[in-house]
């Protein structure tokens, strides 16, 4: 079964200055996606930024990147510039390509609160 | 603003009313979700459809019937639920559940609260 772990329950950046999240899973998979989502207070789901386990450039959205180690199974999420706006809880989440009932199926880590301090 | 649109926000019933959570997309999107998320949670799959036809259920208990009555509107129809079944109840969708590159786009949810 594909497991996704978010080592860190809540993190803390100060307005203006990079933060990194964790992310690793576990899958027997070659091909899948991996995905941030962000949900603020406003509890709407974002996605933030989303990866191809077949590409191994990283990906990059505006402030957020990611670093993508397929080898080590680890999907880091960088923000830069941070702020007061990305406070909120960002959820790593996995999406196997393969066939029966489990294809397109989201696995969500557990999630990282993330704060911003002005 | 969202492009999946849930109603009501909030919802406050008794174990023993009869109720109905709505969900509503224009893009086009042929695969609709719902998923339960407790506080501080992940999310948790409850149903899938596709193409207006149920493919995923999760094992979820009958209390909950969802309904897709087309390629639009997904429902979730709600009987003599249990105080645990409070939570925020999250409606997504995707251009197709089989489609490799086809991220969720999720509404804002309907929070409930059984009492």
């Amino acid at each position: 079964a594909q497991t996704v772990t978010q080592s860190q329950p809540e993190m803390s950046v100060q307005e203006a200055e990079t933060v990194t999240l964790s992310c690793t899973y576990d899958t027997s998979e070659s091909d899948y996606y991996l995905f941030w989502y962000k949900q603020p207070p406003s509890r709407q789901m974002i996605l933030v930024i989303r990866q191809e386990a077949y590409k191994q450039q990283n990906a990059t959205e505006n402030r957020f990147s990611v670093n993508f180690q397929k080898a080590a199974k680890s999907f880091s999420l960088k923000i830069s510039d941070s702020q007061l706006g990305d406070a909120a809880m960002y959820f790593c989440a996995y999406r196997v390509n393969a066939g029966g009932t489990s294809y397109g199926k989201l696995t969500f880590g557990q999630g990282t609160i993330l704060t911003v301090h002005p | 603003d969202t492009e999946v649109t849930q109603t009501p926000k909030h919802l406050v019933m008794g174990m023993t009313n009869k109720k109905s959570l709505k969900c509503e997309q224009h893009m086009g999107h042929r695969a609709m979700y719902w998923y339960k998320q407790k506080a501080k949670k992940p999310p948790e799959l409850m149903f899938v459809y596709s193409y207006e036809k149920l493919s995923i259920n999760e094992s979820v208990p009958s209390r909950f019937s969802p309904e897709c009555p087309n390629s639009s509107l997904l429902n979730l129809h709600l009987h003599a639920l249990q105080p645990e079944d409070s939570a925020l109840y999250l409606c997504a969708s995707s251009h197709n559940r089989l489609l490799r590159d086809s991220p969720l786009h999720f509404g804002n949810g309907t929070r409930l609260t059984v009492t």
